[in-house]
Formats: structure tokens, C-alpha cells, sequence
């Protein structure tokens, strides 16, 4: 399996809340990251785990929350959204954390369309 | 941190022309710098990357440059084809743990290529 798989495709939430999003891979894969983009705009990176700990986090707000339960899956739980978090969350994966070694690529999943109401 | 600049923001060229994507950083400590191809509404692709020990890679049609003294990259695109369309971005991460993109890709601002039939 050489995918990165993400749920939901699509996801309409209010403000009030409570909602997550999903990440799985199973290529082994010791490094995953997750990113935030809008329209035309580059990803946007938000978290990275190496190993299944948190090991980035770009001063994101508290509202959104990753989980790391095991090396394939990664979660994004979302709570008391903004309309401007409406964006394209992406989830990515790499070998090892990407700069180590020589196993630099990053693979992205399709990514979940989040709209805020 | 890393800062990565990409020009030009749009580019049009008629099919079969080439087309030159230009990218610099500012951290002298990154050395992988990959290009992703994004086409409308689906994932980033890694197209290309290459290392700082290396100057040049190329994959058939499409061949990266690399001048780690001036610190910029270029995406060379021969034969375009009407399905080379889409959106563009390069990036940069380090491989030392002092560099200031250190375990994440810093990605530019995109360029969007039209290739006309």
C-alpha cells in the first residue's frame, strides 16, 4: 500500500462543534505531518509527529488538536472552529522525518474540504 | 526561519514551449528542495527533488537545477503538453538540526502554468 488515506472527504461543521479528522497509512512510515491550505495558496504546515510524538506544532491554536494513537493513523480533532478555518487539511507522511537520512519524500493523502458555518 | 521565495506567481506558454520555475532560500542549512505539482482539487505530487550534492536531476521531460552558493533552484519543463497545467510549488527543509526548516517542508508561493493547445 502506497497511499495516504484521509476521512472525511468532505466536512460541513457550525462553530459549536465537535468533529475529527482522519489520517491513515500503512507504508511504514515513522513521520506524519498535517497541514492547512487555502485556495491557491502553498500547504501550510500546522503539526508533525516523529515516532508517535509530537514533535512540531506551528504555534497552531488550541482548538485544533492532533492525536497520534499508533504509527499509521493520525487524528486532527476540531472544536469551536472559525468560519476563516474553512481550508483543505491535508495529512502527509514520510519515511523518517523529513532532513533525516536520505529518505526525504513526503507523500500526501487527497485531504478533507472543511467548511466552517 | 526558512524562507523560500518562487517566481513567476503565473506563467503561460503554448504547448510545446518550455517553462522555467525559480525558486531561492534564505537557510543556507537546507539541502532538499523537491517540487510538487498540484492539479485542481486533488493532492501535491512530487514531481522532482534533488540534493545539495547535487547540481542537476533530470526525469525526462522535466530538470532541476541547483546553485546552493547564489541559494536558488529552478524547475525546467520541456515539450510542455495541455496536462502539464497546474499548479507548482517548490520547497526546502534541512537536514541539520540547527537549520531553521528542520523536520517540515518550507514551500514558496506557488506558480500556476497554463499550457495552451
Amino acid at each position: 500500500d502506497t497511499e495516504v488515506t484521509q476521512t472525511p472527504k468532505h466536512l460541513v461543521m457550525g462553530m459549536t462543534n465537535k468533529k475529527s479528522l482522519k489520517c491513515e497509512q500503512h507504508m511504514g512510515h515513522r513521520a506524519m505531518y498535517w497541514y492547512k491550505q487555502k485556495a491557491k495558496k502553498p500547504p501550510e504546515l500546522m503539526f508533525v509527529y516523529s515516532y508517535e510524538k509530537l514533535s512540531i506544532n506551528e504555534s497552531v491554536p488550541s482548538r485544533f488538536s492532533p492525536e497520534c494513537p499508533n504509527s499509521s493513523l493520525l487524528n486532527l480533532h476540531l472544536h469551536a472552529l472559525q468560519p476563516e478555518d474553512s481550508a483543505l487539511y491535508l495529512c502527509a507522511s514520510s519515511q523518517v522525518l523529513v532532513g533525516q537520512g536520505n529518505a526525504h519524500e513526503q507523500f500526501f493523502g487527497p485531504g478533507t474540504r472543511l467548511t466552517v458555518l | 526561519g526558512e524562507n523560500v521565495e518562487q517566481h513567476p506567481s503565473t506563467l503561460s506558454v503554448q504547448e510545446g514551449d518550455s517553462a522555467v520555475i525559480k525558486c531561492t532560500y534564505s537557510d543556507s542549512a537546507s539541502n532538499y528542495f523537491p517540487w510538487y505539482k498540484q492539479e485542481l482539487g486533488k493532492r501535491p505530487q512530487l514531481i522532482i527533488d534533488i540534493r545539495s550534492n547535487v547540481g542537476e536531476k533530470k526525469d525526462q521531460r522535466i530538470a532541476v537545477t541547483l546553485n546552493k552558493t547564489a541559494k536558488h533552484f529552478s524547475l525546467h519543463i520541456t515539450e510542455t503538453q495541455p496536462e502539464d497545467s497546474a499548479v507548482y510549488f517548490c520547497a526546502a527543509s534541512s537536514a541539520y538540526a540547527g537549520g531553521t526548516s528542520y523536520g517540515k517542508l518550507t514551500f514558496g508561493q506557488g506558480t500556476i502554468l497554463t499550457v495552451h493547445p
